[in-house]
């Protein structure tokens, strides 16, 4: 049963566009969504996390959006340049449960 | 500081060889987490470590895994009689704390291939 499902599996954007990834959650037991970007030979590495009880956070050129009702939480990235061409995870966690569930992951080309 | 470490960087065996991979938590991290990285099932939860608590083990695939952390620092993952499927990149991360708000820095991983 895969509880944290993530959308698209592959982006291609162009420099300056705002690629937008989707992960919808299955668990209401959930309430710690973090999104981890990971670059190839390398381990994966936090961004921005959000809790449910805010609809938005902001973090320089990288928003969360969060619909709790939906079960719904998305990474927005500003003015995306070549350098945020990476894999992008989003994960869940909550209750008494520390350990992350993780969606199958996003992988971001920025064409120049 | 230093981040969390892990090695080999690489490991290469042969199909029921028995394998132990390392992870050097950030010091001062209590809490310590091992997952599984692969194609076809992405990042999956294997066990977690928290102080002197029992660990747990809910994601452990077989029994042919299992895990130790000694003196609640380093921590080691090992995989008995390897199968073909068990190959992966091998994760640990390390939280200052429990608790689910805290963040998990992970290492950069152990790829692990089984011939």
């Amino acid at each position: 049963q895969q509880q944290v499902k993530q959308s698209p599996q592959s982006l291609i954007v162009q420099k300056g566009g705002i690629p937008i990834i989707n992960c919808a959650y299955e668990n209401t037991a959930f309430d710690y969504f973090p999104w981890y970007q990971q670059f190839p030979g390398k381990g994966p590495a936090l961004l921005i996390a959000i809790r449910p009880d805010v609809s938005e956070k902001k973090e320089g050129r990288f928003t969360i959006s969060f619909n709790k009702s939906a079960k719904q939480f998305s990474l927005h990235i500003m003015d995306s340049q070549p350098g945020d061409s990476a894999t992008y995870f989003c994960a869940a966690s909550g209750g008494s449960n520390y350990k992350l569930t993780f969606g199958k992951g996003t992988l971001l080309t920025v064409n120049p | 500081g230093a981040g969390v470490s892990q090695s080999p960087s690489n490991k290469v065996t042969e199909k029921g060889k028995d394998v132990e991979l390392r992870c050097d938590p950030i010091s001062g991290h209590t809490a310590l987490y091992w997952y599984r990285q692969s194609l076809g099932q992405g990042l999956e939860f294997l066990i977690y470590f928290q102080g002197n608590s029992a660990p747990d083990k809910s994601g452990l695939p077989s029994d042919r895994f299992s895990a130790e952390r000694t003196g609640g620092s380093v921590s080691t993952l090992t995989i008995q009689r390897t199968q073909q499927e068990d190959s992966a990149v091998y994760l640990c991360a390390s939280s200052r704390d429990r608790g689910v708000y805290n963040e998990q820095f992970f290492g950069p991983g152990t790829r692990l291939t089984v011939l």
